[in-house]
């Protein structure tokens, strides 16, 4: 089944502690993205990738890295989380600049 | 600056009426429009992408309509059912010039079929 995977799922985490969250697609996409959604703000894009080692920024690049080694992986990594940046994450992908853009399931992060 | 609007931002209808989500979008030079549906705490799921030269795309009982010179998208849902019930968003594709360009979404239209 093609489909956009992101793991985990639900984050319980603390101020500072470095966390990862994994995402990889099935479809042999070019362009993967990361967003943020939050209640009143909509959906933000964080960071995203037209291919293998080429990534560039958001609207809300800060306080995120990421990283594309490899075509099907695209992780976001939190390397000293806040409060503020609990929130819904979802990565998505999809073929071309112009193609249709498809989402994986999110990941709800809490920041304590 | 691109601002993509859904009005209303709740709708509650009963079960087998026809529908229509508006979305509007202030800059007429888009690349495409796609239309997502969102259920609570979950991913977006693609329901239809209309290109720019396109008037409209169908699927099922969904058909989602493209204005570009009057910014303005629709989509119609015919014989509503409880199980359409989730949050609507459209988002509009445009180019920044170079390989970089930008979905933009609208903050999204609430839908409560009545059984």
């Amino acid at each position: 089944e093609a489909q956009v995977t992101q793991n985990p799922r639900y984050l319980i985490t603390v101020t500072g502690k470095k966390l990862t969250v994994t995402c990889s697609q099935n479809m042999n996409h070019e362009y993967m993205s990361w967003y943020r959604q939050d209640p009143g703000l909509g959906l933000r894009q964080i960071y995203y990738s037209m291919n293998v080692e080429v990534t560039d920024k958001g609207d809300v690049p800060e306080g995120y890295k990421v990283s594309r080694k490899e075509k099907r992986n695209f992780p976001l990594i939190l390397e000293s989380p806040s409060p503020n940046q609990t929130s819904l994450y979802f990565c998505a992908s999809r073929a071309g600049a112009w193609h249709e853009q498809f989402f994986g399931p999110g990941t709800r992060l809490t920041v304590l | 600056k691109q601002e993509v609007t859904q009005i209303p931002a709740a709708l509650s209808v009963p079960e087998g009426e026809n529908l229509v989500l508006n979305c509007s979008f202030t800059d007429s030079a888009i690349y495409n429009l796609q239309w997502f549906r969102q259920d609570p705490g979950k991913g977006l799921t693609s329901l239809l992408l209309i290109q720019s030269s396109q008037r409209e795309q169908t699927s099922g009982r969904l058909n989602a309509s493209l204005d570009k010179s009057s910014g303005r998208s629709t989509l119609y849902i015919a014989a509503s059912q409880p199980g359409d019930s989730a949050t609507y968003l459209c988002a509009v594709r445009i180019d920044y010039g170079g390989a970089t360009n930008k979905l933009i979404f609208g903050t999204g239209t609430l839908l409560a079929v009545q059984p």
